[in-house]
């Protein structure tokens, strides 16, 4: 069966550049979330998508930006770019029933910013 | 303090032997609770859901203790390929739906 797929898998930027991450969820999920994770750190909560509605927002700078498209993918957008922004960011995908289902993870892309 | 607490180890364990995880958490509107393992440089994958009855599956058995609010993680016969950071999850329901993440427990089982 498909699983959430990312792309691109490592992308190398320099500070003050953009860049944009994307994101195909599971069809039958209609839930999104985007996660941040530092070296050594546990996944931090950017944003999420539920259907083609932002959902709700965790610690997300302003210089990002997330959208969802009818097509299943979804798009995070950094601008500015800084150092610290270096990290892995996932997506995952569930579904909502009451009590949400477990989350399903892309296998991340590695953001290096120079 | 952290809404979900995890003891980061490491966790320095034998082949065979038996190693238990706890996670606590501090919002009793949590309902749902799941187990993920972290491989170095890998997404986390799901290991199992966490059920109020608890619940088994091989040598992996979860339980739930919402009266003390913790989940825990058991693993018997303990074998190299579980070393691994094994990440407590959980969400809220009501109003936001955020699947919230516990600092990870890592563990390394050695020969």
């Amino acid at each position: 069966a498909a699983g959430v797929i990312q792309s691109p898998r490592h992308l190398i930027k320099e500070k003050r550049e953009t860049a944009t991450l994307k994101c195909y969820r599971i069809p039958r999920h209609d839930t999104v979330y985007w996660y941040q994770q530092g070296p050594g750190q546990d996944p931090q909560f950017l944003i999420s998508f539920y259907e083609k509605m932002q959902s709700d927002k965790g610690s997300i700078p302003d210089r990002f930006s997330a959208q969802q498209f009818s097509d299943y993918h979804s798009e995070l957008n950094m601008s500015s770019l800084e150092l610290g922004d270096s990290a892995l960011y996932f997506c995952a995908s569930s579904h909502r029933q009451g009590a949400i289902s477990p989350l399903h993870f892309g296998n991340g892309t590695r953001l290096t910013v120079t | 303090r952290k809404e979900v607490e995890q003891d980061p180890g490491p966790f320095n364990v034998p082949e065979g032997a038996t190693v238990a995880f706890n996670c606590t958490y501090s919002n009793s509107a949590s309902q749902s609770f799941f187990w993920y393992r972290q491989d170095c440089r890998k997404e986390p994958k799901l290991l199992m859901s966490v059920y109020s009855s608890g619940n088994e599956d091989g040598r992996f058995t979860a339980q739930l203790n919402r009266a003390s609010q913790y989940i825990s993680l058991l693993i018997r016969d303990s074998k190299l390929s579980d070393s691994a950071t094994y990440l407590c999850v959980v969400t809220r329901t009501g109003g936001s739906y955020i699947p919230t993440f516990g600092r990870g427990t890592s563990l390394i089982v050695h020969p």
